[in-house]
């Protein structure tokens, strides 16, 4: 596709589901990120892909959030056991070199009833 | 920690009313400053990068500056297509750490 496809779009869960978001980052992309955004405020980091190599989560808020980029190009980010605070944007974005220009998706809506 | 504040909150001009957004940043080591456009529903979609004090970049009616402890988004005669939410970044520390820390936005809404 012409550029970072995230599904789905829109995403109702009860407390305590556990939900997978998408991402399908540029082809070719070497890096990939995960963002949480939370309503009118900035993105905040949450993990670095760099191929299928996980390099860095430290913004991963719990040990209920997990993901994964098992092949470097298609990415997955699960939710366990989603709670209220949980509910937010989530944005995944790529680069076709370490360093470079990065591109956004335009989120999954995240709502945790 | 790094941290990245921007002003104002929100912003309503004029069309054709120049102003000015700020963000000011505190960082170990800043390796680049990033601005982003996010309209409604959409992902952020890169503006510019700033590498050192004293940089400048422009693209259309928007320029970006940068000094050792901000950064300002010059907004020249604007257009109601220029409304959007303004974000900055900033990629910072050891080298090899790719994360972005972004502000909170600002909010731009241009009347016409």
């Amino acid at each position: 596709g012409a550029g970072v496809s995230q599904s789905p779009r829109y995403k109702v869960a009860k407390r305590g589901q556990d939900v997978a978001l998408r991402c399908d980052p540029i082809s070719g992309h070497v890096s990939l990120f995960w963002y949480q955004q939370a309503l009118g405020q900035g993105p905040e980091f949450l993990t670095y892909f760099q191929n299928e190599a996980q390099l860095d989560k430290s913004g991963l808020p719990s040990d209920r959030f997990f993901a994964e980029r098992p092949e470097g190009s298609v990415s997955t980010l699960k939710i366990q056991r989603t709670q209220q605070e949980d509910s937010a944007v989530y944005l995944c974005a790529s680069s076709l070199v370490v360093g470079g220009k990065l591109f956004f998706g335009s989120g999954t809506q995240l709502s945790v009833l | 920690e790094d941290q990245v504040t921007q002003s104002p909150e929100a912003l309503r001009l004029q069309e054709g009313e120049s102003s000015s957004l700020n963000c000011s940043y505190t960082v170990s080591g800043l390796r680049g400053l990033f601005w982003y456009r996010q309209d409604p529903g959409k992902g952020p979609e890169f503006l510019f990068t700033l590498y050192s004090a004293g940089e400048e970049k422009e693209k259309e009616r928007l320029k970006a500056t940068l000094t050792k402890k901000e950064s300002f988004l010059h907004i020249t005669a604007p257009k109601p297509e220029d409304s959007a939410t303004y974000l900055c970044a900033v990629q910072a520390g050891i080298q090899g750490a790719q994360k972005l820390v972004f502000g909170q936005g600002t909010r731009l809404t241009i009347n016409p």
